[in-house]
């Protein structure tokens, strides 16, 4: 276990649909960052939080978007889901702002 | 734009043996490299470089950064069965938020 918690491990939604995925990070960790890796793109760096605040914005749809609340865990929001959103979708936290990410174990978005 | 490039994609080599896994970069302002591996789900994290010529190791693992040529080697001894994953290699920029450009990856098979 990294500490980095994710809900849920697996969903399966239509298209059209909207999900919420959930990260915890690990006790202390400020930052958090999400990750999408998809078989054919690798992994796909998303958005990242320090403290509530959004610090860095990556290739991530305007159908996505995220926050990180007061208790410092964080949401990724999916609309409008399409086929191609199917992905494993990492949730990845660190003590300050950098390196040595510790990754949680991901939530596998399948889209039918 | 910004890339890394890993090679090769994949591998399948015999217990013992010792492999040589490449990470290439063309990145602006470059900061740190970092090395992670992935088995079934959660990348973990192995080495960050950041100076050119300095071996970090662990273990039978071990790897080196060659800043002027823009590339990292990472090195597996003796290798076991438990070494099969996915390596990936990817890169911190100066200014990115800690954000990391990932590579593709290269998938290691140990055959006993």
């Amino acid at each position: 276990d990294s500490g980095v918690t994710q809900t849920p491990k697996h969903l399966i939604t239509a298209t059209g649909q909207r999900v919420t995925l959930r990260c915890s990070p690990r006790s202390g960790d400020l930052s958090v960052y999400w990750y999408q890796q998809s078989l054919d793109q690798g992994l796909q760096f998303l958005i990242h939080y320090y403290n509530g605040e959004e610090r860095a914005k990556g290739n991530i749809l305007e159908r996505f978007s995220a926050q990180q609340f007061p208790d410092l865990h964080s949401e990724l929001n999916l609309s409008s889901l399409e086929l191609g959103d199917s992905a494993l979708y990492f949730c990845a936290s660190s003590a300050r702002q950098g390196w040595s990410y510790t990754f949680g174990s991901g939530t596998r978005l399948t889209v039918v | 734009e910004d890339k890394v490039v890993q090679s090769p994609l994949s591998l399948v080599v015999h217990e013992g043996d010792t492999v040589t896994l490449n990470c290439s970069y063309e990145v602006t302002n470059f900061r740190s490299l970092l090395w992670y591996k992935q088995e079934k789900k959660a990348p973990t994290f192995l080495f960050m470089l950041t100076s050119s010529g300095i071996e970090k190791k662990s273990g039978r693992l071990s790897s080196i950064l060659d800043k002027k040529e823009l590339f990292s080697i990472l090195n597996i001894t003796a290798t076991q069965t438990g070494d099969s994953a996915v390596y990936l290699c990817a890169v911190e920029w100066v200014d990115s938020n800690y954000q990391l450009i990932w590579g593709a990856g290269t998938k290691l098979i140990i055959k006993p």
